[in-house]
This record gives C-alpha cells, sequence and structure tokens, in this order.
C-alpha cells in the first residue's frame, strides 16, 4: 500500500464542472502539498496547507489531519485546468512521498 | 525572480554517452532536491543537496549517476554511459530550508532526456 492515495486517477470534465480530487495519507505529517503538472511537463506547487482550507482563485484546497485526507476542488473547470495532479506529503530526510497523480481533462 | 531554472529542457543522447542537467535554484533558496518521473509514473526521490554537500542521495542509482551543488554555479546531476531506461523527465525543486515542516518548495520546469 502506498503512503499516499489519490483517487480518481483519471477524470474528465465538462467544462464550467465542479472537480474534486482527493488524497488519503499513511503517515502523520507536518503539511501537504498540492502539485499542478501541465502537458508539456512542468510542475507547479499550488497550495501547501497544514490545516484547515486554502484558496487561490478557482482552486480549494482542504485538508482534515484527524482523518489524514485531503481534497483539491476546482469550481468552473476550464480545459486549461486539463492536467495532473499530484499530491505530495515530506517525509524524514527531506523526501517527499508523492500520490501517482490523478489525471484531469476539461472538456469545452 | 526567475524561480527555478533548469537547462537543458530537452537532451537526447546516444547510449554510452554522458548527460549533464543543470538546475539554478530560486534565489534565496540553498536546499536541491532532484526528482526523476519515469514515463507513466510518479516522480521518484534521487538525491538532496545543500551547498558542497550531498545531505541524502538514498534514491540515486549507485552506479553512472552523480550529483554536484558546488559553492557557486548551479547543481548537476550527471549520468554517465546513459542507457535507454535512463529516459526519463528530471525535475529539480529549491526550498529556502528543509521540506520537513510547511516549507514552499518550488519546482523547474523539467529536464526531458532520450536515449536513443
Amino acid at each position: 500500500k502506498n503512503e499516499v492515495e489519490q483517487s480518481p486517477q483519471n477524470l474528465t470534465a465538462q467544462e464550467g464542472e465542479f472537480i474534486t480530487i482527493n488524497c488519503s495519507y499513511s503517515v502523520g505529517i507536518s503539511a501537504l502539498h498540492w502539485l499542478q503538472q501541465h502537458p508539456g511537463g512542468g510542475i507547479v506547487s499550488l497550495f501547501m496547507l497544514s490545516s484547515g482550507k486554502k484558496k487561490h482563485g478557482r482552486l480549494i484546497a482542504t485538508i482534515n489531519i484527524q482523518e489524514k485526507h485531503s481534497s483539491l476542488h476546482i469550481t468552473a473547470s476550464h480545459p486549461r485546468d486539463s492536467a495532473v495532479y499530484i499530491c505530495a506529503v515530506p517525509k524524514t530526510g527531506n523526501q517527499f512521498y508523492f500520490g501517482t497523480g490523478t489525471s484531469l481533462t476539461v472538456i469545452p | 525572480n526567475a524561480g527555478v531554472m533548469q537547462n537543458p529542457r530537452h537532451l537526447v543522447r546516444r547510449r554510452g554517452q554522458e548527460a549533464r542537467l543543470r538546475c539554478s535554484p530560486m534565489k534565496g533558496h540553498s536546499h536541491v532536491y532532484w526528482y526523476r518521473q519515469l514515463p507513466e509514473e510518479g516522480l521518484k526521490f534521487m538525491v538532496y543537496l545543500q551547498k558542497e554537500n550531498i545531505i541524502d542521495e538514498s534514491g540515486m542509482p549507485k552506479e553512472r549517476f552523480s550529483a554536484e551543488f558546488p559553492k557557486e554555479g548551479p547543481s548537476i546531476l550527471r549520468i554517465q554511459q546513459v542507457v535507454r531506461g535512463d529516459s526519463a523527465a528530471y525535475f529539480c525543486a529549491s526550498s529556502a530550508t528543509g521540506i520537513s515542516g510547511a516549507n514552499v518548495l518550488t519546482f523547474g520546469a523539467g529536464s526531458r532526456l532520450t536515449v536513443l
């Protein structure tokens, strides 16, 4: 079993739909990261959160430390949101446990 | 602030040649991490460096791979005698302090190595 599990693995949505990507982890953490990898391959750090909720534009990330679960929500999705979304949690030794990613395709 | 700069973005090598990938961390960041992403797979940790020191290389293959972060200049990931299985995207990330804890990690755009 992976230390970080994401679901769904693949997601196709119509433009405008509300999207939720889930991340569950089995290790104790101080913070959780959500990353976005575009089709061109570049990786962008979207959020780093240790409690509660953060919002950037149409993106919202929440975390429940007790339940070891985080969600990434996209409101009013757009084709430019199409990307792979990766959940990552730090581990000892300055490494990360990475989820395998959720591939999102938003259709116009 | 130019962020994390990686070059080259794309590199093609023939089997047996050497590949050198460079990473300039974000200004003010002294911690550098290298990750490899094989086709259809997730990111895998390779090595963590600070200036002139390798802190953790537990993810590095035992042979042919090396990394350095000199006092001056970028961090370099070096792959000697490349094989087809080395074809992957190599990502560099930097942070101001270690990632244990809630520290921001900034990724570069990656370097795509293709071994013919």
